[in-house]
């Protein structure tokens, strides 16, 4: 079965400082990835997705990067954080056929202080 | 890209009362629907989903329902229990490019 990992779960970062997350799928191949982020009270935005290695598309301007270097792993990124990067941050992944469900990590909550 | 608006952002009701939570979303290209349950501190979990090419889908207490016309779907819940209360999230998506957009989610508490 597949399974998807996402750490830290939690993450207290001053403000300036360099960001790293982490995700990894497990029991597929090829999988859509996404990086989500919910700030306290608000809905779902998705910040980036991939399709493949190397391939990521952003969907907002922001202070964040994301990277794809192995088939199964993303990590979301940023060299100097802002206050307004606070929040919860979720990895996802689909298949993209005919099951076309996300399926969530467990997500990092940041704060930026 | 996508737009989706969930309403309302809060909901109280009764246990054994019924709850409608309503999305709309404004890419008439968007044909898959899916809802998620997401409790506090959670990651979001699948409860129901719907494709375009359906216009109602039941499991149990839960429903969805899709306008395609009006590009508008539901949530029902019916015979609420307190295990309910969570944020829900609807959320819309095009099957080939799979990306996935999510309403801002409606705060469900059902009162004992």
């Amino acid at each position: 079965s597949q399974t998807i990992h996402q750490w830290p779960a939690t993450l207290v970062q001053p403000v300036g400082s360099p960001l790293s997350l982490e995700c990894t799928v497990e029991g597929t191949s090829n999988p859509n990835l996404y990086w989500y982020r919910q700030a306290a009270g608000r809905g779902l935005q998705l910040l980036f997705y991939s399709v493949g290695i190397g391939q990521i598309s952003s969907e907002v301007p922001q202070n964040l990067s994301a990277s794809r270097p192995q088939d199964r792993q993303f990590i979301l990124s940023s060299k100097k954080l802002l206050l307004s990067d606070s929040g919860f941050y979720l990895c996802a992944w689909g298949t993209g056929t005919v099951n076309t469900e996300a399926f969530f990590g467990q997500g990092t909550r940041l704060t930026v202080v | 890209g996508e737009n989706v608006e969930q309403h309302p952002s809060t909901l109280s009701v009764q246990e054994g009362d019924s709850a409608v939570i309503k999305c709309t979303y404004s890419d008439s290209a968007s044909n898959y629907f899916p809802w998620y349950k997401q409790e506090l501190g959670k990651r979001p979990q699948l409860i129901i989903d719907i494709r375009s090419n359906v216009g109602e889908k039941k499991d149990q207490r839960i429903a969805v329902t899709l306008n395609k016309t009006a590009k508008h779907f539901s949530l029902h819940i019916t015979e609420t229990q307190p295990e309910d209360s969570a944020v829900y999230f609807c959320a819309a998506s095009i099957v080939h490019f799979n990306k996935f957009y999510f309403g801002s989610g409606t705060k469900l508490n059902v009162k004992p």
